[in-house]
């Protein structure tokens, strides 16, 4: 049973251009949240999808948009990237609303 | 005052000691406590959930939560090399889907 997946893995970008990342969910899992990891950081909450709707959001600017599909798998796109953008972008879904399990991660480095 | 707080070490025991570690959160409606474990370079990992007051064990691992003193700790017995680490702190809000991280607790454990 393949667990939580993300593309890419890394990813490296200049300031202004825009990125999609990637996250297909554990099988059976429904929701799916996304997480900002700054170096030294915990996981920022950036917005949660269920049944193809954001549920919920954090405090992260309408640069920060995302999508999921019927297949509950969901991107996660970010417009006219900022240095500051540059962390661990995680991906996490979940059958309930409580636990999350975590996919690997994509590494964006905006230059 | 942070949402969810941690010392964030590092916490140093030798082997076969037990680790104690920290956490509070200010929102006193929060009900689902989780603890993760996240690796140098590698994605965070759940370990342990806890939704009621009291000591959860699940082999070497104990939570513990208070919810009178907004207080959620994880005991890890017989520490071993391996669990040098970073430690999450993860609380879910009152509203049920956002989940708030500590800023994480850095575990050597020497040989």
């Amino acid at each position: 049973d393949a667990g939580v997946t993300q593309s890419p893995t890394h990813l490296i970008k200049t300031r202004g251009q825009q990125v999609t990342l990637r996250c297909s969910p554990k099988s059976g899992h429904d929701t799916v949240s996304w997480y900002q990891q700054a170096l030294g950081q915990g996981p920022q909450f950036i917005f949660q999808y269920y049944e193809e709707e954001e549920r919920q959001r954090g405090n992260f600017p309408d640069r920060f948009s995302g999508h999921q599909f019927p297949n509950y798998s969901s991107e996660l796109n970010v417009n006219a990237l900022l240095l500051g953008d540059s962390a661990l972008y995680l991906c996490a879904s979940s059958p309930t609303a409580n636990e999350q399990f975590f996919g690997p991660g994509t590494r964006l480095t905006v230059l | 005052q942070k949402e969810v707080e941690q010392n964030s070490g590092p916490l140093s025991v030798p082997e076969g000691a037990i680790a104690s570690l920290n956490c509070t959160y200010s929102d006193r409606g929060s009900q689902s406590f989780f603890w993760y474990r996240q690796y140098s370079g590698k994605s965070p990992e759940l370990i342990m959930s806890i939704y009621s007051n009291g000591d959860k064990e699940d082999g070497r691992f104990t939570a513990q939560l208070n919810k009178a003193s907004q207080y959620v700790s994880l005991l890890i017995r017989d520490s071993q090399p391996s669990d040098s680490a970073t430690y999450l702190c993860a609380v879910k809000n009152t509203g049920g889907f956002k989940t708030i991280f500590g800023a994480g607790t850095r575990l050597f454990v020497k040989a």
